[in-house]
């Protein structure tokens, strides 16, 4: 089975701080994501990994960045926390089924910005 | 680039009764459609999904049927269950990579006893 960890459910940090959200995959996957969920807008991707060092926008990056140092770990970067970012972040990472991918998702992070 | 429209955003059935959640895409050569359930506190797991050479697909309770044509696609539960109340979500990937897997709105089941 494939885990993906989160380093914290529950965060929450005053605007202008750096945050950073781990995520954590055991299945030696090359592939690691990061998005963002808000009620009513389902699923947005904000960055994704496809190697060591490697990373490349989603949809919603601003206002964020990513770290990949080791193939196991993926980190979620606010530079500078601001209140817009409350939300909930999940991280995943997608085996491939037949040829296909499909996300399996970390517990996720629910951040508080206040 | 893909954009994927989910409705209802809300869904109310009486426990037994089958529920019904639609999918439109935009992108013609999407070739992959996941659907994924979310209970509360939870994170979001696959529970079925289909190819675009299949039409309809089964497992247990559930079903997903594909309309290429029309370019929508749909998440049909029968014999509801309490267990069942979640937000669902429907996804589209022109590749087949979750790099480019996009994700309706979600959809809110409840399901009353």
């Amino acid at each position: 089975d494939v885990k993906v960890t989160q380093s914290s459910r529950y965060l929450v940090k005053r605007t202008g701080e750096k945050v950073f959200l781990e995520c954590v995959q055991d299945m030696d996957h090359e592939n690691m994501f990061w998005y963002r969920q808000d009620p009513g807008l389902g699923l947005r991707l904000i960055y994704f990994s496809y190697d060591v060092k490697m990373k490349e926008k989603g949809d919603i990056p601003e206002g964020y960045s990513v770290s990949r140092e080791k193939k196991e770990r993926f980190s979620l970067i606010l530079e500078s926390a601001s209140t817009n970012q409350t939300s909930m972040y999940l991280c995943a990472s997608p085996p491939t089924t037949g040829g296909f991918e499909t996300q399996y998702f970390g517990p996720g992070t629910r951040l508080l910005v206040l | 680039g893909e954009n994927v429209e989910q409705h209802p955003s809300t869904l109310s059935v009486q426990e037994g009764d089958s529920a019904v959640i639609k999918c439109t895409y935009s992108d013609s050569a999407s070739n992959y459609f996941p659907w994924y359930k979310q209970e509360l506190g939870k994170r979001p797991q696959l529970i079925i999904d289909i190819r675009s050479n299949v039409g309809e697909k089964k497992d247990q309770r559930i079903a997903v049927t594909l309309n290429k044509t029309a370019k929508h696609f749909s998440l049909h539960i029968t014999e509801t269950q309490p267990e069942d109340s979640a937000v669902y979500f429907c996804a589209a990937s022109p590749s087949g990579s979750a790099r480019q897997l996009t994700f309706g709105s979600g959809t809110q089941l409840t399901v009353l006893p």
